[in-house]
């Protein structure tokens, strides 16, 4: 079975500063890994995945993530943050079987000041 | 434009008296998802169907039930809602099983969610 530690449980950041979101996955299999962003009182979105191919997946709203086998890590990234950013991320792994099941991190609050 | 629709977006029920949310989705998707998320949480997988097909989680209480009666439309019952069962409940869709392709490779499909009922009990 697969499982997510999100290292950090609150994030806050200025405006127009970086952050970097940290996510550990273990498994025993191979992974698909995913990043979604959840606004107050809304569902989740999805701000970018891994599958496979090029470790660095770059995502929507000028997210990016780094996929790393060896630390089994898969932190998220962005290079300059808004107010809009503000929200609850969740990291989120998948062994790929059939019914394509999550299992998700207990989310990382982004509190972005200005 | 296609989507996940969850209605009513906030529902009030009270202590024991039964409750259904709805799930629709205009994606003809194959596989929909129930989560529970409590205050503070990471979702949580209730059940999800494929097709036809109900696969509940171990550790689903019995008090919750699901119905799909066609692609589109997913319920989810709570029969007796006690306190502890007030949170957001977010249902996700997906293609399902796809053979290896060019657009995608692994076969994997990605699950899109709807914004959620929140629900209250009293």
């Amino acid at each position: 079975a697969q499982s997510v530690t999100q290292l950090d449980s609150q994030v806050p950041v200025f405006e127009e500063a970086p952050v970097e979101l940290r996510c550990n996955y273990s498994s025993s299999v191979s992974v698909y890994l995913f990043w979604y962003v959840q606004y107050p009182n809304q569902g989740l979105q999805l701000l970018l995945k891994y599958l496979s191919g090029s470790t660095l997946v770059k995502g929507i709203n000028g997210f990016e993530a780094e996929f790393n086998k060896s630390q089994t890590s898969f932190h998220l990234r962005k290079p300059s943050v808004h107010i809009s950013d503000t929200a609850e991320y969740f990291c989120a792994v998948s062994d790929g079987k059939i019914d394509y099941k999550l299992s998700f991190g207990a989310g990382t609050t982004v509190t972005v000041r200005a | 434009d296609a989507m996940v629709i969850q209605n009513p977006r906030y529902q009030v029920t009270q202590f024991g008296k039964p409750v259904t949310l709805s799930c629709s989705q205009t994606l003809n998707h194959n596989v929909m998802y129930w989560y529970q998320q409590k205050s503070s949480q990471a979702p949580k997988l209730l059940f999800h169907y494929y097709d036809k097909d109900f696969n509940n989680e171990a550790d689903t209480p019995d008090n919750f039930q699901s119905r799909r009666p066609n692609t589109s439309f997913c319920f989810l019952d709570i029969r007796s809602p006690g306190l502890g069962d007030a949170a957001m409940y977010l249902c996700a869709t997906s293609r399902g099983y796809s053979p290896s392709s060019k657009e995608n490779p692994t076969g994997f499909e990605t699950q899109y969610f709807g914004p959620g009922t929140r629900l209250l009990v009293l």
